[in-house]
């Protein structure tokens, strides 16, 4: 079982709609957890973190995070053409400082 | 405030030759991490260094060393390259301190390929 699991897509959202990305992971020990968006021949831009169960809002980003189904989403408002990327979720543990990436989601925004 | 920096941008190499990538931390950061990223995976963390130190390592061979340096930048270096080597090395820094994880925030990236 791979330690974050992402769908690798495409994911295709017409533009102005919500587009909803997922992410399981294995380690309950996980702590902390990001979003990162990659534009293609790019390196990763981080968008989100969160470290408490719940909703956590910024513009039109939403994370989501279930401790206990070890599960954390991002909710993308009002898509727009250029939120066209793959999302990459990362997660690391207590004190540990690596981040462990899923395989990431390609999302295409259609105009 | 500079952000992470990477060199060279590309670079071609043959099978088991050596390579030396460069990474400097952004400024204000202590810790430099590198990443391993395949065409259409997401990055696989090699190690970290800290204080000069290896700060932990992922699962790859030892012909992957690195080093850093009192100014916080750092070093990939990989011996005895194979075909599939060949990916985009990420460094990426954060502040260490105070027990808290600090977000890492990522250069743009070295493209290496192993012919």
């Amino acid at each position: 079982q791979k330690e974050v699991e992402q769908n690798s897509g495409p994911l295709s959202v017409p533009e102005g709609a919500i587009a909803s990305l997922n992410c399981t992971y294995s380690d309950r020990g996980s702590q902390s957890f990001f979003w990162y968006r990659q534009y293609s021949g790019k390196s990763p831009e981080l968008i989100m973190f969160i470290y408490s169960n719940g909703d956590k809002e910024d513009g039109r980003f939403t994370a989501q995070l279930n401790k206990a189904s070890q599960y954390v989403s991002l909710l993308i408002r009002d898509s727009q053409p250029s939120d066209s990327a793959t999302y990459l979720c990362a997660v690391t543990g207590q004190g540990a400082q690596k981040l462990v990436f899923g395989q990431g989601t390609r999302l295409t925004i259609n105009p | 405030e500079t952000g992470v920096t990477q060199s060279p941008t590309h670079l071609i190499k043959t099978r088991g030759q050596q390579v030396t990538l460069r990474c400097s931390s952004q400024s204000g950061h202590n810790t430099v991490s590198w990443y391993q990223q395949a065409l259409g995976q997401g990055p696989q963390f090699i190690f970290q260094y800290y204080r000069e130190e290896e700060n932990g390592r992922g699962n790859f061979p030892p012909r992957f060393s690195g080093l850093q340096f009192p100014n916080y930048s750092s070093e990939l270096n990989v011996n005895a390259l194979e075909l599939d080597d060949s990916a985009l090395y990420l460094c990426a820094s954060s502040w260490t301190g105070g027990g808290a994880y600090n977000e890492q925030f990522f250069g743009p990236g070295t493209r290496l390929t192993v012919l």
